[in-house]
């Protein structure tokens, strides 16, 4: 199966928290980040997790951890029509520097 | 600092064809790569180099040459296009490892068609 997989779409009223959700198949990744591509635009980190960690919250964003399931979740809360985009999840393997992503989850905001 | 930059933002180009996309970034990062990113997947790794005269292939090699005489410019160059290269493409770079935390910034991309 795919090393990095998410959820292909997520609708969500304004106003309202959105979950979004991925799978890892490598025990060894060492951080999880997670990116925002706005349309046209290239990628934009949000936010990134060591693997030691369970949870880490900035502002809005929550990232939770559990490296036991090998899941991995980012949660905004008071979502807004600007946070509309493709939300893509990625892992950074033990002694590599490249990135294995998702095929990204587009989000939906309802106004 | 203009951060990552690439050229052309957009490109159509005939099968047969060669072309080079240009990435440059301007914040002494030594680690760049390129990516492509295409419908329903995330983005797969082409090529990447850890510094000035040293490149490696990724995950989707074939079809791509690279090169890095200067820390700044990482061109990607395609030797004879096929419709298989459409795709949207994206330049990344790193700074300096900081222990085992490391970003990569993304230039805004450049999205290629073949015929």
């Amino acid at each position: 199966g795919e090393d990095v997989e998410q959820s292909l779409f997520l609708s969500v009223r304004e106003g309202d928290s959105s979950v979004i959700n991925c799978t890892y198949t490598d025990s060894s990744s060492t951080y999880l980040y997670w990116y925002k591509q706005e349309p046209g635009a290239g990628l934009q980190l949000l936010t990134y997790i060591f693997s030691n960690m369970d949870m880490k919250q900035d502002q809005r964003l929550t990232v939770l951890l559990n490296k036991k399931d090998k899941h991995l979740s980012l949660r905004i809360a008071d979502t807004q029509t600007g946070d509309s985009a493709i939300y893509f999840c990625a892992e950074r393997k033990t002694g590599r520097r490249a990135l294995t992503f998702g095929s990204g989850t587009r989000l939906q905001v309802q106004p | 600092n203009a951060g990552v930059t690439q050229t052309p933002k957009f490109q159509v180009l005939k099968t047969g064809q060669s072309m080079t996309l240009q990435c440059a970034q301007d914040m002494n990062h030594e680690y760049m790569s390129w990516y492509r990113q295409d419908p329903g997947m995330g983005l797969r790794l082409i090529h990447y180099s850890v510094g000035a005269g040293i490149t490696d292939q990724g995950e989707v090699p074939n079809g791509y040459n690279v090169s890095r005489s200067t820390t700044e410019d990482f061109p990607l160059r395609l030797l004879s296009a096929a419709p298989s290269q459409t795709s949207v493409y994206f330049c990344a770079s790193s700074p300096p490892q900081q222990g085992l935390r490391d970003t990569q910034y993304f230039g805004p991309g450049t999205r290629l068609t073949v015929l």
